[in-house]
């Protein structure tokens, strides 16, 4: 079956740093999202990105924050500059078509900002 | 607005018995909703969901029960078995605002054997 890949599963890093987070959305899905969980919190939806923009982006998603699909098959979260905040567990989603169509989660980069 | 508030916070179960997790919402808009169930060390996966014109929807042993003029639904998990020992998550989507998932705060669910 099909499913979303996530790279780093881990990436430690100081704070101010940047960093990137891959992601390789399911092949023919057209929607893809970053979402962020605080440990022991809920998860919060980032940024939703369709036809190479951002069609939605949460409080969150602050300059800080960029998004990009560089090639056919990759869908990247960048941080510029990390803060101590930014600590979380980081899921990208791939969905088929608009509407109700069921988003498709990654295993997640577990983030530590030092 | 954009809330939704789940409860418990958590839940212990003894194999066999029922699950129940309640979630509340208030945007109106909201037209979808979803349950996803997380294991430790994976992503959210898509248990079931339902429209809000449904009050009920049945898939084997989970359950969700929509009360739109209360703005909440619930979902029961009949015959729990250690198996379902995960965190579940309610959400809500608006179709219109890009189908962006928003979160309940998530139950912690330990079915003992």
């Amino acid at each position: 079956e099909p499913e979303v890949t996530q790279t780093p599963s881990h990436q430690v890093t100081q704070m101010g740093q940047e960093v990137i987070l891959r992601c390789v959305p399911i092949s023919n899905h057209l929607y893809f999202y970053w979402y962020r969980q605080i440990l022991g919190q809920k998860v919060e939806f980032l940024v939703s990105f369709y036809n190479n923009e951002i069609s939605e982006k949460s409080e969150i998603f602050d300059d800080q924050f960029s998004v990009e699909r560089p090639d056919g098959s990759n869908f990247t979260l960048k941080i510029r500059s990390t803060k101590l905040e930014d600590s979380a567990m980081y899921f990208c989603a791939s969905r088929l078509r608009t509407g109700r169509e069921t988003q498709y989660f990654g295993p997640g980069t577990r983030l530590l900002v030092l | 607005q954009q809330q939704v508030k789940q409860s418990p916070q958590s839940l212990i179960v003894q194999k066999g018995g029922i699950s129940i997790i309640n979630c509340a919402y208030e945007n109106t808009a909201f037209d979808y909703f979803p349950w996803y169930q997380q294991f430790p060390g994976k992503g959210p996966a898509l248990l079931i969901a339902i429209r809000p014109d449904v009050s009920e929807k049945k898939e084997g042993r989970f359950t969700i029960s929509f009360n739109k003029s209360a703005k909440q639904f619930s979902l029961h998990i009949m015959d729990s078995q250690p198996g379902d020992s995960a965190t579940y998550f309610c959400a809500a989507v608006q179709e219109t605002s890009g189908s962006r998932l928003t979160f309940g705060e998530g139950t912690q669910l330990t079915v003992n054997p």
